[in-house]
């Protein structure tokens, strides 16, 4: 069955700091995967995506995140987080015309 | 260009009365998709349409539920009679034709059931 687990519910970090979020998925095939972002009071917005090709996909914001097969994993990751960073990320998982999988999300909040 | 909109952004109503969510989406999208957010739970998928025709619909919880796109542009969602359990945010996004991986999300609407 598909799923997307993101572990971590709630990370505090400090600005300047640097961010990972977790990814882990189950899919039948090859997925595409996602990254979305959703501000308070915003929707969602797309932070980057993976197809195929190099494993380490860059993003918006100053986002990247790395594909790593054998381990099921598209973990994101900045190197300094700003406090603009605050929001919830959610990874989905999803492949042409098919639904998408999210996991539940993981909100970040970040100290001055 | 403008995005995926949503109207409205928030509803509060009563149990038993009826509300309808309406999504429109990018201009040129065929493919229009329906999700739901429950309680800071995971965005689950209700349902996808493709113009006027629904693809899939495997996520619609019950027949209370009742979605439409006419002519293949904006799509409605309408539940009746509504229940305690259907409060959540209702996100709707949208896909081009050829590049239908990529959803594009709208700010979804945001339903309270007392």
């Amino acid at each position: 069955a598909q799923s997307v687990t993101q572990p971590d519910i709630h990370i505090t970090v400090s600005e300047g700091a640097s961010l990972e979020l977790r990814c882990n998925y189950s899919y039948g095939a090859t997925p595409y995967l996602f990254w979305y972002v959703q501000s308070p009071g915003q929707g969602l917005q797309l932070l980057l995506k993976y197809f195929s090709g190099d494993t380490l996909v860059q993003g918006i914001k100053g986002f990247e995140a790395e594909f790593k097969r054998s381990q099921s994993s598209f973990n994101l990751r900045k190197p300094s987080v700003h406090w603009s960073d605050a929001a919830e990320y959610f990874c989905a998982v999803g492949r042409d015309f098919n639904k998408f999988y999210f996991g539940s999300g993981t909100k970040l909040n970040v100290k001055p | 260009e403008a995005g995926v909109t949503q109207f409205p952004s928030h509803s509060v109503i009563e149990k038993g009365q009826t509300v309808t969510l309406r999504c429109d989406p990018i201009s040129g999208h065929d493919n229009l998709y329906w999700y739901r957010r429950v309680m800071g739970k995971e965005i689950k998928f209700l349902l996808h349409f493709v113009k006027e025709s629904k693809q899939d619909e495997s996520g619609m919880p019950n027949n209370r539920f009742l979605a439409e796109r006419t002519g293949g542009t904006y799509s409605t969602l309408k539940v009746q009679p509504a229940e305690l359990e259907d409060s959540g945010v209702y996100f709707c996004a949208s896909s081009q034709e050829t590049a239908a991986d990529t959803q594009y999300f709208g700010p979804g609407t945001r339903l309270t059931v007392l």
